[in-house]
């Protein structure tokens, strides 16, 4: 099982600022990994997928980079609606597995 | 619009079992590769349970094996999971969610959840 570890667990930042959310894989994962944005109450929503795309409505300031084992969602300028948490999901190999979320706050 | 709504949820003693639905509107289930995804109360997003989009191949995590059953009624366009051997560390929101046609295995449409709780 590719176990999938974030860090920080908590980002405490302000709007405007830069976030920047690490996921990094127990084994290489190539291209297939995805980020997830969940507010309270709330079911997640797809951000990125194969590490760099943006899905549908997705706002430019989302980015995803990475490779292999080490991955990074970037939000260049946080908008007060981006203080969520944030996982990230691989593909690559069944379990399909989620990392343990990032919480962005305030 | 895509829609998904889970039902089914609700409070089954330990040992028991239950059966959760989610209904699909919007596309068709028939040619849909979906997913279970829990989330137990205060923590992160575990994947249970894929069936391919023919229905041919159905996945389960570890956890689950043996106990849980994904299946589909394509005429009712609705998704299922039928959990047995219900046990306290099950109890979560459980979301159906539809897989990616861009890419598979990633989730771009996910249901409200429904909450599942295993109690005596």
């Amino acid at each position: 099982e590719v176990v999938l570890t974030q860090s920080p667990a908590t980002l405490s930042l302000s709007p405007g600022e830069s976030a920047a959310l690490s996921c990094r894989a127990s084994q290489g994962v190539t291209c297939c990994l995805a980020w997830y944005q969940q507010k309270p109450g709330q079911a997640p929503r797809l951000l990125i997928y194969d590490t760099l795309k943006r899905a549908t409505g997705i706002p430019a300031r989302f980015s995803g980079s990475g490779s292999g084992t080490d991955f990074t969602l970037t939000i260049s300028y946080l908008e007060p609606e981006d203080f969520a948490v944030y996982y990230c999901q691989q593909r690559s190999s069944w379990p399909l597995t989620f990392g343990g979320g990032t919480k962005v706050e305030l | 619009e895509v829609q998904l709504l889970e039902s089914g949820g609700g409070l089954v003693q330990p040992g028991g079992s239950l059966r959760i639905s989610c209904a699909a509107s919007g596309f068709t289930l028939a040619s849909s590769a979906m997913s279970w995804v829990r989330q137990a109360p205060g923590k992160g997003l575990e994947w249970v349970s894929s069936i391919n989009d023919n229905g041919a191949y159905t996945y389960y995590a570890d956890s689950v094996k043996g106990r849980f059953t994904i299946s589909r009624d394509t005429s009712k366009n609705t998704l299922y999971l039928q959990m047995h051997s219900l046990r306290a560390d099950d109890t979560a929101v459980y979301y159906c969610a539809k897989e990616s046609v861009r890419a598979t295995h990633y989730f771009d449409y996910w249901g409200q959840g429904t909450l599942v709780t295993v109690s005596s």
